[in-house]
């Protein structure tokens, strides 16, 4: 079956301590990409990933990295969470950047950092 | 004035009823649009995919897009318990406007 896969689904932290939330695609895709999901801010780009060892920052990059060292896998890092970082996060993937290639969403990563 | 804007909601309407959910953008490079359907505890799905100005019929789904008015448009047709969701509009152009821009999302209810 063609998924995003996220791990972990829920987790909770506290300030400072590092911490990854992985992400794999199984459709070969090049773009991948992450976004924060908040009450009436919606869905917010923080890093993308248009091929291997090819990352650039969204709209939200602060406080977060991502690294890109296979096609198949785009984890997200956080080197010294902090509350602001409570969230909910979701990993996309597609064929290429751009309108004719609709984004595959993970089902997501509820992030809670006391 | 935001990229997209979409009626906040929340919505509630009772099954069987004609739902309209909209999205003003304000980039006229735009010529991709799509809307994404998110259950709870999931992630955004693709529900319907337009290049360009027109119609798109899906089932009890169709998609509008009116260029000149910077206007799309998502209607359900005898609405069903199982819509209640997450309806987020998304739309992206090409070359330096290619990065995908989502509304906030409205969230609908269909009342049994």
């Amino acid at each position: 079956e063609a998924q995003v896969t996220q791990n972990p689904r829920y987790l909770i932290t506290v300030t400072g301590k590092k911490l990854t939330v992985t992400c794999s695609q199984n459709m070969n895709h090049e773009y991948m990409s992450w976004y924060r999901q908040d009450p009436g801010l919606g869905l917010r780009q923080i890093y993308y990933s248009m091929n291997v060892e090819v990352t650039d920052k969204g709209d939200v990059p602060e406080g977060y990295k991502v690294s890109r060292k296979e096609k198949r896998n785009f984890p997200l890092i956080l080197e010294s969470p902090s509350p602001n970082q409570t969230s909910l996060y979701f990993c996309a993937s597609s064929p290429s950047e751009g309108g004719n290639s609709p984004l595959h969403f993970g089902n997501g990563t509820r992030l809670t950092v006391t | 004035q935001k990229e997209v804007e979409q009626d906040p909601g929340p919505l509630s309407v009772p099954e069987g009823a004609i739902v309209s959910l909209n999205c003003t953008y304000s980039n006229s490079a735009f010529q991709y649009f799509m809307w994404y359907r998110q259950y709870s505890r999931k992630g955004p799905e693709l529900l319907m995919y337009t290049y360009s100005s027109g119609n798109k019929e899906d089932g009890r789904f169709t998609a509008q897009v009116d260029k000149s008015s910077k206007y799309i448009s998502l209607f359900i047709r005898d609405s069903q318990p199982s819509d209640s969701a997450t309806y987020l509009c998304a739309m992206t152009g090409t070359g330096a406007n290619s990065k995908l821009t989502f509304g906030k999302g409205i969230t609908l209810s269909v009342r049994p």
